[in-house]
């Protein structure tokens, strides 16, 4: 069974804080792994694609970097609103595998 | 809207009673998938369609449980003789597979949320 962490479990920052948080995943047979945003009530939003060690990412003030070797990646938030108050789970496939999704970080951002 | 969508969003059921939801995928998505979310817990893989062949199913899928894609366009997920460890969020995904075993995005629904009372 595939082991995929996520830390912290939860997070309560201030607008205009900066954040960030880990997915760690087992470092052998890896072949990608998703970020996605979950907002309550809403569906489940693809975030990024990360496929090559040392990728990194970007789309606005949301950026990710993974490292393949070692097991992990973090996302980052710059500058967080309170529209980034949502849940972030990170998906880990391996080679002929589905999704592995870890358990998430649910952030709140208060204004 | 041309996302993916489920039917019903909510569903609040009997101990013993039989249920089935409902999903269409992104019209022109081949790969349909269904997973289970508990409360604290990611979602977990149930299932998966790539147009109507059923190909993958895990071990969570027991024989209550039941998907098809009859035409490879939408899904039903049926549940029979429904436990009140059923209750769950159940998440219908799709996504465009040019290629075996590729890295494509999985595009999701809302969900159904299913209460077993």
């Amino acid at each position: 069974i595939l082991n995929v962490e996520q830390s912290p479990q939860s997070l309560h920052v201030q607008e205009g804080d900066s954040t960030n948080f880990t997915c760690s995943f087992p470092s052998s047979n890896f072949y990608a792994l998703h970020w996605y945003r979950w907002e309550t009530a809403k569906s489940p939003e693809a975030l990024f694609v990360m496929t090559l060690n040392g990728d990194e990412k970007k789309k606005g003030r949301i950026s990710a970097t993974l490292n393949t070797k070692e097991g992990y990646s973090y996302l980052y938030i710059k500058g967080s609103q309170p529209e980034d108050s949502a849940t972030y789970l990170c998906a880990f496939m391996s080679y002929g595998q589905n999704f592995v999704f870890g358990p998430g970080t649910r952030l709140s951002v208060l204004p | 809207d041309t996302g993916v969508s489920q039917n019903p969003r909510h569903k609040i059921t009997k101990r013993g009673q039989n249920v089935t939801f409902r999903c269409d995928p992104i019209s022109e998505h081949n790969r349909l998938y269904w997973y289970r979310q508990t409360l604290g817990q990611g979602p977990e893989f149930l299932t998966y369609f790539q147009n109507e062949a059923q190909l993958e199913k895990s071990r969570l899928l027991s024989d209550r449980f039941s998907a098809e894609r009859p035409k490879g366009s939408f899904s039903t997920l049926e549940i029979q003789r429904t436990e009140q460890g059923d209750s769950a969020m159940y998440l219908c995904a799709s996504s465009l597979a040019l290629k075996p075993g590729g890295k494509e995005t999985q595009y999701f629904g809302p969900g159904t949320r299913l209460l077993v009372l």
